[in-house]
């Protein structure tokens, strides 16, 4: 079975870094894109971006580039989405979620979500 | 960048009655790439159809959609109570959703 599980809950204040995580199983991790999702607390979708865990090509979002970092490490399979400054306004619920191929965007399976909440 | 439209906003049906939720985009793009997702509360989204006809695994035959060049739509040919949801177009980035309630 396919599955994406994500890093627990995470408070931080302004100014902190943080880096939550997503961990593949069931299928050829170097294989496929993962993709970044933000869920801002009663809103829509956002796409960030995908990154590709066979050479780490990433792709971002216009409007996220340079805040947010996305990176792999193939050893355990695992996906990262990194902030070097939180901000308030980069509090929502975090999903991962596989691409299905290079050519098609769409998204299956997704992470369990990961919270992130910020906030003096 | 191509936009997604979904409307409407908010849909309030009957369990039983049909419900046909629109996403229009900006420009004319090809179905096959267009891909709709379900959110419950507290869930993650879920895949339901993709490349335009496609339903994931599980997704029972009263989901389907059509459409081509800016308008499709996905249709619940008799919505169950479990269909009550938010559902989402995508093509890279996503449609502003639609959220589908107990009337």
């Amino acid at each position: 079975e396919v599955q994406l599980v994500q890093s627990e809950t995470e408070m931080k204040k302004p100014g902190e870094s943080l880096r939550i995580s997503c961990q593949a199983s069931g299928y050829t991790f170097k294989n496929y894109w993962i993709g970044w999702v933000r869920q801002r607390p009663g809103k829509g979708l956002e796409w960030m971006g995908v990154i590709y865990p066979g050479d780490s090509d990433t792709r971002y979002s216009t409007s996220l580039q340079g805040q947010v970092t996305m990176s792999v490490d193939t050893s355990i399979n695992t996906a990262y989405l990194q902030w070097h400054s939180l901000r308030a306004s980069d509090s929502g619920m975090y999903y991962c979620a596989r691409r299905f191929d290079s050519t098609y965007n769409w998204f299956d399976p997704w992470g369990q979500g990961t919270l992130v909440t910020v906030s003096s | 960048e191509v936009v997604l439209t979904q409307s409407p906003g908010t849909l309030s049906l009957f369990p039983g009655e049909r419900a046909t939720l629109s996403c229009r985009a900006s420009q004319s793009l090809d179905g096959t790439y267009l891909a709709w997702y379900q959110q419950k509360p507290g869930q993650a989204p879920r895949l339901l159809i993709s490349g335009a006809s496609r339903r994931a695994t599980g997704i029972p035959d009263r989901f389907s959609c059509s459409g081509s060049g800016t308008d499709f739509s996905l249709s619940i040919s008799r919505v169950e109570p479990e269909d009550f949801a938010v559902y989402y177009c995508q093509l890279r980035n996503f449609g502003q959703g639609t959220r589908l309630e107990i009337k």
